[in-house]
C-alpha cells in the first residue's frame, strides 16, 4: 500500500490564480480531511469528508473547496489564491468514520504552498 | 482564546531523560485525546489515543488524561536522540468526532 499521497510536493502561486491540490489513498478509508500547519497555529481542520459525496466544513473553510466523488480521491480547490494561503498543507484519512476517525488517521506527506 | 494550549517549547533534555509533555483544554466535551510525532518535513503520525479519563501505555510511552483539570500529558521514559520530533496533542468531541483540534505542538530534543 501507498498509504495517503499528495501532489505536488511543493507549489509556488501568484495571488489570484486557482489550483488544485490531490490526495489520494489506496487503504478504502471513508474518512478523509485536509488540513493546513502554519508555525504556532498547529494544525487547523479545512473540511473533511465522511464518505463519498459527504463533506462538511473544518475551523478553516474559506477560500478552499472540495469534492468527493470516489472513496480514493479528495481534491482540495484554492478559488483565488492569496498570501495569507500560504502553507503546508496535510491530507488524513482514517477507516472509522463517523464514531472514532480519529483512532487510526493518517497523515500524507504534506504539500508546501507559496502564494506571492 | 485557543481550544488547546500546548507549550511551543523547545525542550532539550539528554538521552534516558523521562519527558514530560502537557496539553491544557477549554472545551469539557472533549472525549477522544491523541498524541502525534511529526519529524521535520514529515506528516503527522498517530503516537497514542485514549477515549475520556485514564492510562494508557505503550512501550516507553504512557499517555494521561484528568478530564477534572482539562489537562493532558504524554510521558516518554528511557528517551532516545530518534525521539527528537515535534509532538502534537489533538482532541475532539463525541458529539462531532470528526472535528479533531490539535494543539500548536512541542519541539522536543534529546542529547546523545
Amino acid at each position: 500500500n501507498a498509504g495517503v499521497t499528495q501532489t505536488p510536493k511543493f507549489q509556488v502561486l501568484k495571488t489570484g490564480q486557482s489550483m488544485t491540490l490531490q490526495c489520494a489513498q489506496d487503504m478504502n478509508h471513508e474518512y478523509m480531511s485536509w488540513y493546513r500547519q502554519d508555525p504556532g497555529m498547529g494544525l487547523r481542520l479545512i473540511h473533511y469528508s465522511v464518505g463519498a459525496g459527504i463533506t462538511d466544513q473544518g475551523e478553516v473553510p474559506n477560500g478552499y473547496n472540495v469534492s468527493r466523488s470516489t472513496t480514493e480521491d479528495f481534491p482540495l480547490r484554492l478559488l483565488s489564491a492569496a498570501p495569507s494561503q500560504t502553507s503546508v498543507y496535510f491530507c488524513a484519512s482514517s477507516y472509522s468514520a463517523g464514531a472514532r476517525p480519529q483512532e487510526t488517521q493518517y497523515f500524507g506527506p504534506g504539500t508546501r504552498l507559496l502564494v506571492l | 482564546q485557543k481550544e488547546v494550549e500546548q507549550d511551543p517549547g523547545p525542550l532539550s533534555v539528554p538521552e534516558g531523560a523521562i519527558v514530560s509533555l502537557n496539553c491544557t483544554y477549554s472545551n469539557s466535551a472533549f472525549q477522544y485525546f491523541m498524541w502525534y510525532r511529526q519529524y521535520s518535513r514529515k506528516g503527522p503520525e498517530l503516537l497514542m489515543y485514549t477515549y475520556s479519563s485514564g492510562n494508557k501505555e505503550d512501550g516507553r510511552f504512557t499517555a494521561q488524561v484528568d478530564k477534572s483539570s482539562k489537562y493532558i500529558s504524554l510521558f516518554i521514559r528511557d528517551s532516545q536522540p530518534s525521539d527528537s520530533a515535534t509532538y502534537l496533542c489533538a482532541m475532539s468531541a463525541k458529539s462531532s468526532a470528526s472535528k479533531i483540534i490539535f494543539g500548536s505542538g512541542t519541539r522536543l530534543s534529546i542529547r546523545p
